[in-house]
């Protein structure tokens, strides 16, 4: 049972675009809703997150929507650059016990 | 300083070989895990390990065990490896209960299987 659906599973989008990666979970226990970013080689490190008591964050040009009666939320990158080219990864987990279940990940090309 | 290491970066074996990756974090975290990560790219969690317990992925086979001889190192063991073990094995750790759920990842371990 997949807890945290993740789309689309790849994108690209050209210079100054504005992609956004969709993400829905079933558990609605889960109160803790980060992003993790995976450049080639590397492993995924956190980049942003939210917990449900905001509907959004910003930290630079990267937003979350949040959307608690939908379950669902999502990652906007505005402004993209070719350097946001990267795989992200969605995930969700209940405070106190840190186990994140991830998406299936997105891969994102932006174009020069 | 790099806050969690693995070791070896590649490892190419053998089926049927038995192999360990090495892991080591800097941080002071309780936790300790290892994910698998396979040629779709989607993060699996195999072991979490924290403070002496154990929590086991199910779906692990037994031929993977993981060996924490102190709260800074957690290795992983594979016996007897099979072609579907090739994957990307990520080390990460966290601090429990600091109710953020952030992981600190190494930069992965590939394992190729012939």
């Amino acid at each position: 049972q997949q807890q945290v659906k993740q789309s689309p599973q790849s994108l690209i989008v050209q210079k100054g675009g504005i992609p956004i990666i969709n993400c829905a979970y079933e558990n609605t226990a889960f109160d803790y809703f980060p992003w993790y970013q995976q450049f080639p080689g590397k492993g995924p490190a956190l980049l942003i997150a939210i917990r449900p008591d905001v509907s959004e964050k910003k930290e630079g040009r990267f937003t979350i929507s949040f959307n608690k009666s939908a379950k669902q939320f999502s990652l906007h990158i505005m402004d993209s650059q070719p350097g946001d080219s990267a795989t992200y990864f969605c995930a969700a987990s209940i405070s106190g016990y840190s186990t994140l279940t991830f998406g299936k990940g997105t891969m994102l090309l932006v174009s020069p | 300083d790099t806050a969690v290491s693995q070791t070896p970066k590649y490892l190419v074996t053998q089926m049927g070989n038995d192999k360990s990756i090495k892991c080591e974090q800097n941080l002071g975290h309780d936790t300790m895990y290892w994910y698998k990560q396979d040629s779709k790219k989607f993060l699996k969690i195999m072991f979490s390990y924290n403070n002496k317990e154990l929590i086991i992925n199910e779906t692990v086979p037994n031929r993977f065990s993981p060996k924490s001889p102190d709260k800074a190192h957690l290795n992983l063991h594979i016996n007897s490896l099979e072609l579907g073990d090739s994957a990307v094995y990520f080390c990460a750790s966290s601090r429990q209960g600091t109710n953020t759920g952030e992981l600190f990842f190494g930069e992965g371990s590939r394992l190729t299987v012939l």
